[in-house]
C-alpha cells in the first residue's frame, strides 16, 4: 500500500462547482495532515492544516477520520483560479513529510 | 510575508561535477529540510536539519549528498559526482517548531545533469 494515496485526476469541474478529493495514508501513528496546493512547476503553498474535529477556511473544508485513515478537502464555489494539483501531505514519522502524488483540478468557465 | 527563498532558480551541470543548492530559511524558524521533485513525480524528503545537525534522512540522502549551515542565514545542499537521475527540481523548506507545524516551501531550484 502507498503511504499517501491520492486520485490523479483530473477533475474538470465548472466554475461555481462543488468537488471533493480524497486521500488515505497507512501510518496509524501519523500525527500531523495539511493539504498543499501545486502549480505547474511551482512550490508546494500550503492550503490549511487538517484538524481531528475538520476545520473550515473560506470555501475550503477539510475532514480527517483516524479510524479509516482517509483525509479529504471539499471546495465550494470553485474558482477559475483553483486550478491547480492539491497535495495530500502527512507527517508520518519524525519531522518528515509524506506527499501523495497530488489530486488535479480543472475548473472551467 | 516572510519567505524561504533559493538560488539559483536553475542550475546546468555536466554529469560527474559538485552542485552546491543554498536556500535562506524564514529567519525565526528553528528547522530546515530539503525535498526534491522528479518531473512528473511525487514530492519527496531527502533531509531534515535541526541545531546544527541532521535530524532524519531518507534513503534518497546518500554519500554523495551533504547539508550545511555555512553561517547564521544559509542552508546549503551539496551534490558530488552529480548523475544523470539527480535532475530534479529541489525544494528548500523551514518551520518554526516540529512535527505538528507546516512547512514553508521556497520556490525551487531546478537542476539539470547533462
Amino acid at each position: 500500500r502507498k503511504e499517501v494515496e491520492q486520485d490523479p485526476g483530473p477533475f474538470n469541474v465548472p466554475e461555481g462547482a462543488t468537488v471533493a478529493f480524497n486521500c488515505t495514508y497507512s501510518n496509524s501513528a501519523s500525527q500531523s495532515f495539511f493539504w498543499y496546493r501545486q502549480d505547474c512547476r511551482k512550490e508546494p503553498k500550503l492550503l490549511m492544516s487538517v484538524y481531528s474535529s475538520g476545520n473550515e477556511d473560506g470555501r475550503f473544508t477539510a475532514q480527517l477520520n483516524r479510524a479509516s485513515q482517509y483525509i479529504s478537502l471539499l471546495i465550494r464555489d470553485s474558482k477559475l483560479s483553483d486550478s491547480a494539483t492539491y497535495l495530500c501531505v502527512v507527517n508520518q514519522r519524525g519531522n518528515m513529510l509524506t506527499f501523495g502524488g497530488g489530486t488535479r483540478l480543472m475548473v472551467k468557465p | 510575508e516572510p519567505e524561504v527563498t533559493q538560488t539559483p532558480s536553475h542550475q546546468v551541470t555536466q554529469m560527474g561535477q559538485e552542485v552546491i543548492l543554498r536556500c535562506v530559511p524564514i529567519s525565526n524558524h528553528l528547522y530546515f529540510y530539503w525535498y526534491r521533485q522528479i518531473l512528473g513525480q511525487k514530492v519527496e524528503f531527502l533531509v531534515s536539519f535541526y541545531n546544527n545537525e541532521i535530524s532524519e534522512k531518507s534513503e534518497i540522502f546518500d554519500d554523495q549528498f551533504s547539508v550545511e549551515r555555512p553561517d547564521g542565514s544559509n542552508f546549503t545542499l551539496k551534490i558530488r559526482s552529480t548523475k544523470l537521475e539527480d535532475s530534479a527540481m529541489y525544494f528548500c523548506a523551514s518551520n518554526i517548531a516540529s512535527s505538528n507545524q507546516p512547512q514553508h516551501f521556497g520556490d525551487g531550484t531546478r537542476l539539470s545533469i547533462l
